[in-house]
């Protein structure tokens, strides 16, 4: 069965310090995995979408991993900022030719306090 | 309006009564999808239409009605929810249906529905 479990559920850090989310998938065959963050009241938005081939891609503070042997990625935010406090969702597409073959994970909500 | 925009944001409805979601997107796009977001749960896709023809129905109880009248609109239409039908509903829009990698989703604001 293709899943995506997210690590941990919640998070809560100080601002300026560095955070490391985590993405586990079991999802065959795999095209693509995104990293979305969606603010309360608001809709996904994306940061950054990796492909087999690529381990490691920077979005501004935010910068996303993938191990495509072990099916894991994950999602190092840097030096955060109070306006990071959003959930985060791990997105894996499992077929290259379609777009409606997406598997979410239940995200990680993340609270960054003053 | 840019993007995707979805309306109302917020709708509290009884379980017999007859409500529509509004979605648009200005980004020019043939895909439009439905989304259903509960808590704790991961995001649940509902319906896709490609091209205003709709290509998903992921068994979806028949008291959500999809309509694509063109690829710039999307309605869901409801009538006799239940409780447990109470979620975050997003509007999502991509260039088409294919090519996973090129066709990021775009996402609306959602509409929080209550049902009583």
């Amino acid at each position: 069965k293709n899943q995506v479990e997210q690590s941990p559920q919640s998070l809560i850090i100080l601002e300026g310090k560095n955070c490391t989310l985590q993405c586990n998938y079991t999802v065959s065959p795999f095209s693509n995995l995104r990293w979305y963050k969606q603010d309360t009241g608001r809709g996904p938005v994306s940061l950054t979408i990796m492909t087999f081939s690529e381990n490691t891609k920077s979005n501004g503070r935010y910068t996303a991993t993938l191990d495509a042997d072990t099916k894991q990625s994950s999602l190092h935010i840097t030096a955060s900022q109070l306006s990071d406090s959003a959930s985060y969702i791990c997105v894996v597409s499992s077929d290259g030719g379609s777009q409606g073959n997406l598997i979410f994970g239940k995200g990680t909500k993340l609270s960054v306090k003053p | 309006e840019t993007g995707v925009t979805q309306t109302p944001r917020h709708l509290v409805m009884g379980m017999t009564n007859k409500k529509s979601l509004k979605c648009e997107q200005h980004l020019g796009h043939n895909a439009m999808y439905w989304y259903k977001q509960s808590a704790k749960k991961p995001l649940e896709l509902m319906f896709v239409y490609n091209f205003k023809e709709q290509t998903e129905n992921n068994s979806v109880p028949s008291r959500f009605s999809p309509e694509c009248p063109n690829s710039s609109h999307l309605f869901l239409h409801l009538h006799t929810l239940q409780p447990e039908d109470s979620a975050l509903y997003l509007c999502a829009s991509s260039q088409d249906k294919g090519l996973a990698f090129y066709n990021e989703q775009f996402f609306g604001p959602g509409t929080r529905l209550t049902v009583l």
